[in-house]
């Protein structure tokens, strides 16, 4: 069974950092695609970032460009999203993905129950 | 960049009834790169359609898609209580980012 656990939330004052983690189990980690998707509260979906398998091509959303860093530990199948210079609408529920490739498109097949980021002062 | 547009916003049905669920693309999405995910409260979302009409592993045949260019749908045959929820679709552009629709919610006449 694929599980995605999504820790590392929690409340930060705006300016500061967060690193978020996830921990994949139930498939062949090395070889996926992963994002981040984020929800703020009563909002709609957000596509974050992604990453290919090897960790060497990554992509941003605009609204997250320059401030967030995603990577992976393939040893440890794990996630991460550094988010640095927070700002009050980066406030949301952050999920980690799994990606569906079919050809050259992606889709999102598996998501975790996400970690909640709150930044206020 | 892309922007789709979803309708309508709500969707008032009963168990039963047939739900069509709108999802309009400002530009032609790329090769129908168009997927469609269900989200129930406190739970993360769930893929149900990809590539306009594919359905996703474990996903009831009473979920159906289809559309091309701008214009897509989803349709959910005969609504069960477990499926009043919110829809939202998604593209994958050709500039390698996903955008979200803002949903439809399906909800209890």
């Amino acid at each position: 069974e694929v599980q995605l656990v999504e820790s590392g939330g929690g409340l930060v004052q705006p300016g500061g950092s967060l690193r978020l983690s996830c921990e994949a189990s139930g498939f062949t980690f090395r070889s996926q695609y992963l994002s981040w998707v984020r929800q703020a509260p009563g909002k709609g979906l957000e596509w974050v970032a992604n990453i290919y398998p090897d960790g060497r091509e990554t992509y941003y959303a605009d609204s997250v460009r320059g401030r967030f860093t995603i990577s992976r530990d393939n040893a440890k199948n794990s996630l991460f999203l550094q988010m640095n210079s927070l700002r009050a609408e980066d406030t949301a529920l952050y999920f980690c993905a799994r990606e569906l490739i079919v050809g050259p498109a992606e889709y999102f097949q598996n998501w975790g129950q996400g970690t909640l980021v709150i930044v206020s002062s | 960049d892309i922007v789709l547009m979803q309708s309508p916003g709500t969707l008032s049905l009963s168990p039963g009834e047939r739900a069509t669920l709108s999802c309009r693309a400002s530009q032609s999405v790329r090769n129908n790169y168009l997927a469609w995910y269900q989200q129930k409260p406190g739970q993360a979302p769930r893929l149900l359609i990809y590539g306009a009409s594919s359905r996703a592993t474990g996903i009831p045949d009473r979920f159906s898609a289809s559309g091309s260019g701008t214009d897509f749908t989803l349709t959910i045959s005969r609504l069960e209580p477990e499926d009043f929820a919110v829809y939202y679709c998604q593209e994958y552009g050709s500039s390698l980012v996903f955008t979200f629709g803002p949903g439809t919610k399906v909800d209890i006449k």
